[in-house]
């Protein structure tokens, strides 16, 4: 069974530009969670979707927003990006069986550099 | 709120040393505890995880138990490998209710582990 997949591996952007970051989750897990990975901040939780809703958000400004679609594939969006904002972009899935302590599997990450 | 602490490193080690890496946690409820690893340029593999108190998550060698009157899970192993040279999270996994199936990771800083041949 594959894993969890990320699109793109790498991108640079410059200030002030918007980026999408695409993650499909291992099949038949309908939970998808994002964390961003700094060397300041370490692992921070940024939002978590199921069934298309998000259903729990970090401390996150408003700049940084996500969606799923109902094959559960997911995507965050950046807007109006931040020297702040380069960091390692990492996408989590889990079967969210009803009852369980699931466990979250992760992707490879994103590595987004902004100039 | 919840949280982890992790003992702060880099760690380094020879091949065949014993390793502990200590991990404490802060908890609301009854969390599942994890511990992830990352290799340079990857994403976090999980290692092992444990749900409930007394319980010991074991993969690869490596070994934690979850005691709750100590709040702690720490990481062990009796021989490391060059090849465990990575970074170690420990985790947390917050329980939001009876019927809840989610939940979000509270992570640790990490713990850099380098072992020399």
């Amino acid at each position: 069974k594959a894993g969890v997949t990320q699109t793109p591996r790498y991108l640079i952007k410059t200030r002030g530009q918007q980026v999408t970051l695409s993650c499909s989750p291992i099949s038949g897990h309908r939970s998808v969670s994002w964390y961003q990975q700094t060397p300041g901040q370490g692992l921070q939780f940024l939002f978590e979707y199921f069934s298309e809703t998000q259903r729990n958000k970090g401390n996150f400004p408003g700049r940084f927003s996500g969606r799923q679609f109902s094959n559960s594939r997911s995507e965050m969006n950046v807007s109006t990006l931040e020297l702040g904002d380069s960091a390692l972009y990492l996408c989590a899935s889990s079967l969210a069986r009803i009852g369980d302590q699931e466990t979250q599997y992760f992707g490879p990450g994103t590595r987004l550099l902004v100039l | 709120g919840d949280s982890v602490t992790q003992m702060e490193g880099p760690v380094t080690l020879s091949e065949e040393a014993f390793l502990t890496i200590n991990c404490t946690y802060t908890a609301t409820g009854y969390p599942s505890l994890f511990w992830y690893v990352q290799y340079p340029g990857e994403g976090l593999q999980l290692l092992l995880k444990a749900t409930k108190a007394d319980d010991k998550g074991s993969n690869k060698g490596f070994e934690a138990t979850y005691r709750k009157e100590t709040t702690s899970f720490h990481l062990e192993k009796g021989s490391v490998q060059v090849s465990d040279s990575a970074v170690y999270f420990c985790a947390l996994s917050d329980h939001r209710g009876r019927g809840s199936t989610l939940g979000r990771l509270y992570f640790g800083r990490g713990t850099q582990l380098t072992v020399w041949p």
